[in-house]
């Protein structure tokens, strides 16, 4: 079965560039998250889309943006990366309604800030 | 606010049932969830539960809800060594679309 697929993933940068994130959710979902998880952290939720539309935001720095796309792709944008900017970043997709909204992850993007 | 607690660590017996708990602050949780996640891989579901259910049982595993004492386990029956990883419980506050609180994970340790 299709998953969700990031790209990169893996990434390297230094301090005070810019990066970005993709994330094609699985078909037919309409929603999509994304989620930070630092060294031996839980995932921390930072912003999420629905239909294209901003639908839920959590511990998003303001230096970071994201949107999602007509063909329900996301992008996170982040800028002036910072050292404590290195972790995991899961994006995750939903069904448009009900089934639980079971959210199901990606594999992750690794972003490390040199 | 949200608050999800978990105990950091557990060991089990290979063969054995693992139990793992959480417990969880938002009363208006609709769904409540448990994830699996080995090093360096991404989060996959194990399975959920709806907030009017007290237990949903899918081949090994078990969940139980007690609604009142905002208390949530996992129940691993006959664990194996593909156990071992980190359990995650998290919680959707309310509908559709909303951001998951996870708690910290629980290391499931198998012994042999």
């Amino acid at each position: 079965a299709a998953g969700v697929i990031q790209s990169p993933r893996h990434l390297i940068k230094e301090k005070r560039e810019t990066a970005t994130l993709k994330c094609y959710p699985i078909p037919r979902h309409d929603t999509v998250y994304w989620y930070q998880q630092g060294p031996g952290q839980d995932p921390q939720f930072l912003i999420s889309f629905y239909e294209k539309m901003q639908s839920d935001k959590g511990s998003i720095p303001d230096r970071f943006s994201a949107q999602q796309f007509s063909d329900y792709h996301s992008e996170l944008n982040m800028s002036s990366l910072e050292l404590g900017d290195s972790a995991l970043y899961f994006c995750a997709s939903s069904l448009p309604t009900g089934h639980g909204n079971e959210q199901f992850f990606g594999p992750g993007t690794r972003l490390t800030v040199l | 606010g949200e608050d999800v607690e978990q105990s950091l660590f557990l060991s089990v017996r290979e063969g054995d049932s693992s139990v793992i708990n959480c417990t969880y602050t938002d009363s208006s949780s609709t769904y409540l969830y448990w994830y699996k996640q080995e090093p360096g891989a991404g989060l996959q579901l194990l399975t959920y539960i709806f907030s009017n259910m007290d237990m949903k049982q899918d081949q090994r595993l078990t969940v139980l809800l007690n609604k009142k004492d905002k208390h949530l386990s996992l129940r691993i029956a006959d664990t194996q060594t593909g156990d071992s990883a980190i359990y995650f419980c998290a919680e959707n506050p309310s509908g559709r679309a909303d951001g998951l609180t996870f708690g910290k994970g629980t290391h499931l340790i198998i012994q042999p």
